[in-house]
């Protein structure tokens, strides 16, 4: 299956600064890759999809970019709302798998 | 809207099975697979496999293959998913996800979660 990493583990930010957090496969995934959000004690939610496009309703402060094995989540400003766990998801070869988390919190 | 609603907390004994259903609503139910994810406390998400209401194709994890059986009924819009032999290291919360209006594989609409504890 495919490994997917990501880095740092915890980022420490300041509101209003900007974020960027990594995610690479073990093998290339396309552009088939995912973003979620999830905060303490709420289902993920989807930010980002093909990499880089924003699902429904996820501000344009975030962006994405990447393909094959190397990918970006970009937080332009980061919003107090914004502090959280972010994962990446890659759906181009079954199992789907997700990695380990980015703990973004408050500097 | 379009939602899914997800059944009860449950505690289970090892050896013991679960069946933790996913009532949907707001869509075409047969329109879209179903997947079933978990996350153990404090870890990641683990994509555990998923199913098609249209045809009951399934496909699960090899980690879950001979323990797990995912279902649907179409007359209730509901899917299910059965894991049996619980460990320990089982417990964990369950989501029932689906991809509407994205990319297939990715998921922009979740269940609730159903939290599943595994304890003597």
């Amino acid at each position: 299956e495919i490994v997917m990493t990501q880095s740092p583990a915890t980022l420490s930010v300041s509101p209003g600064e900007r974020a960027t957090l990594s995610c690479r496969a073990s093998q290339s995934v396309s552009s088939n890759l995912a973003w979620y959000q999830q905060k303490p004690g709420q289902t993920p939610r989807l930010l980002m999809y093909g990499s880089s496009t924003r699902a429904t309703g996820i501000p344009a402060r975030f962006s994405g970019s990447g393909s094959g094995t190397e990918f970006t989540l970009t937080i332009g400003s980061l919003q107090s709302e914004d502090f959280a766990v972010y994962y990446c998801q890659q759906y181009n070869n079954w199992p789907e798998t997700f990695g380990q988390g980015t703990k973004v919190e408050i500097k | 809207q379009v939602q899914l609603v997800q059944s009860g907390a449950e505690v289970k004994k090892p050896g013991a099975s679960v069946k933790v259903s996913c009532k949907a609503s707001g869509y075409t139910f047969t329109a879209y697979g179903i997947s079933w994810v978990r996350q153990a406390p404090g870890q990641s998400l683990e994509w555990m496999g998923w199913i098609s209401p249209y045809s009951g194709d399934t496909d699960y994890a090899q980690k879950f293959q001979g323990r797990i059986t995912m279902t649907t009924d179409t007359s209730t819009s509901t899917g299910y998913m059965e894991l049996r032999s619980l460990r320990s290291d089982d417990t964990a919360v369950y989501y029932c996800a689906i991809g509407i209006a994205v990319a297939a594989g990715a998921f922009d609409i979740w269940g609730q979660g159903t939290m599943v504890t595994v304890s003597s």
